[in-house]
């Protein structure tokens, strides 16, 4: 059965401090592996990952993925309380045929305090 | 960029009625779309592909009879709970991928709220 677990559960920070948020997985057919971020509604795509060892960054997120490990990592540096989140991992994996589908990981609720 | 609506936002309604919950791709085509279900403090769980124009692909323990799903265009897919319970109550979120798009191309709607009394 697919797994995706993330660590930890939740996480209470201060603004300006930097936070590194864990997902493990063990998937079949693995094709990528993808975090959003979810606040009250829908999840918003942050970063998708294929190759190991590149890290990809946007403004103060960035992410890196280890496919020998079977892990991933997000890192937020100077958090400020709009990073108040909800962060999901999802790993894609092919499903039959074109299909893939993504597989989620229970998310890190994080709360930053001003 | 891509937005998904879903409607209606919040649905209130009785146990034994069916609703019906509206997914739309409002600026781009997507050829599948996604059913997922979210319980609180649960993950993401996927419950249904929807292909336009063919059956949906329902995961293990779905039933498909209960949980009816209409891909009709390109820009909408529909589901319908029959004959709700309150084990129903639940997030329901949708998502879809662009026609030309890859995995990161995913896009999610804000959600159903579904309570059943």
């Amino acid at each position: 059965e697919d797994k995706v677990v993330q660590s930890p559960l939740s996480l209470v920070v201060h603004e300006g401090d930097t936070v590194t948020l864990n997902c493990s997985y063990e998937v079949t057919n693995f094709r990528s592996l993808l975090w959003y971020k979810q606040e009250k509604k829908a999840p918003t795509f942050l970063f998708m990952l294929t190759s190991s060892g590149i890290e990809k960054k946007s403004g103060r997120l960035s992410s890196i993925l280890d496919k020998k490990e079977l892990f991933s990592i997000l890192n937020i540096t100077a958090t400020q309380t709009g990073d108040s989140a909800i962060y999901l991992c999802a790993v894609g994996k092919n499903s039959g045929g074109s299909n893939y589908k993504l597989t989620f990981g229970k998310g890190t609720l994080l709360t930053v305090n001003p | 960029g891509a937005v998904v609506s879903q409607h209606p936002s919040r649905v209130i309604c009785k146990s034994g009625t069916s609703v019906k919950i509206e997914c739309r791709s409002l600026d781009f085509q997507a050829t599948t779309m996604f059913w997922y279900r979210q319980f609180p403090k649960q993950s993401l769980m996927l419950m249904a592909t929807s292909n336009e124009g063919s059956k949906a692909t329902y995961e293990q323990g779905v039933e498909k009879d209960k949980f009816l799903i209409n891909h009709a265009s390109l820009t909408l897919s529909t589901l319908t709970v029959t004959s709700a319970h309150p084990e129903d109550s639940s997030f329901y979120i949708c998502s879809a991928r662009a026609t030309s798009g890859g995995e990161g191309t995913q896009y999610f709607g804000p959600g159903t709220r579904l309570t059943v009394l």
